[in-house]
């Protein structure tokens, strides 16, 4: 099974600035199959990213992908109020499909 | 557009079985790879099972595996998932998700129906 480890655990920033998460894999994931989601309180996840770089049809263009192999990071340009949630990476190129811990994106 | 609405959650004790029901529409349901990932309480997200769009093959999480047992209806676009033998653990909220077929990432997520095992 291929772990993702996301850090940190929890981000303190203030609306916009420039958040920066990372999410690290046991084994390397090859093709970038590794997809980023977005979750508000009491809502379900978004797909934000897909194949590690290609942002979702109607995903503000703040939010980025990058990485591969075994380093992937989502970037968030300049903080907005809804911006603020917990962010999962997922890989999906192996089974069982696993999921990072989550990363808190906080309003300092 | 894209719906998923999940439902049968409930309050079952330990060792009980409970089935839940997906109700798909907005697409061609009978083109995508179907799971469920569930998500305790103030915990992260865990994959626990995926059907193909044929139905004809199915993958489980060990930490359920031999006790769910996830199943489609194409004709009515359903997809359902049958738990026995519930543990404390199982309590979560489950979410019904598309995959991107050929891809395992989920582009919709229904709202999620809440599964609480306790005695």
């Amino acid at each position: 099974e291929i772990v993702l480890t996301q850090s940190p655990g929890t981000l303190s920033l203030s609306p916009g600035e420039r958040a920066t998460l990372s999410c690290r894999a046991s084994q390397s994931l090859g093709s970038t199959f590794l997809a980023w989601y977005q979750q508000r309180p009491g809502q379900a996840p978004r797909l934000l990213i897909y194949g590690a770089s290609s942002r979702v049809t109607g995903i503000s263009d703040r939010f980025s992908g990058s990485g591969s192999g075994t380093d992937f990071t989502l970037t968030i340009s300049r903080l907005e109020p809804e911006d603020f949630a917990v962010y999962y990476c997922q890989q999906y190129g192996s089974s069982p499909k696993t999921f990072g811990q989550g990363t808190k994106v906080e309003i300092k | 557009q894209v719906q998923l609405v999940e439902s049968g959650g409930d309050v079952v004790q330990p060792g009980k079985s409970l089935t839940l029901s997906c109700a798909a529409s907005g697409f061609s349901f009978s083109r995508h790879g179907m799971h469920w990932v569930r998500q305790a309480p103030g915990k992260g997200l865990e994959w626990v099972a995926l059907i193909w769009n044929d139905g004809t093959i199915k993958y489980y999480a060990d930490s359920v595996k031999g006790r769910f047992f996830i199943s489609r209806d194409n004709s009515k676009d359903t997809l359902s998932l049958l738990m026995t033998n519930l543990r404390v653990d199982d309590t979560a909220i489950y979410f019904c998700v598309r995959d991107d077929s050929p891809y395992y990432y989920f582009d919709y997520w229904g709202q999620g129906t809440l599964v609480t095992v306790s005695s």
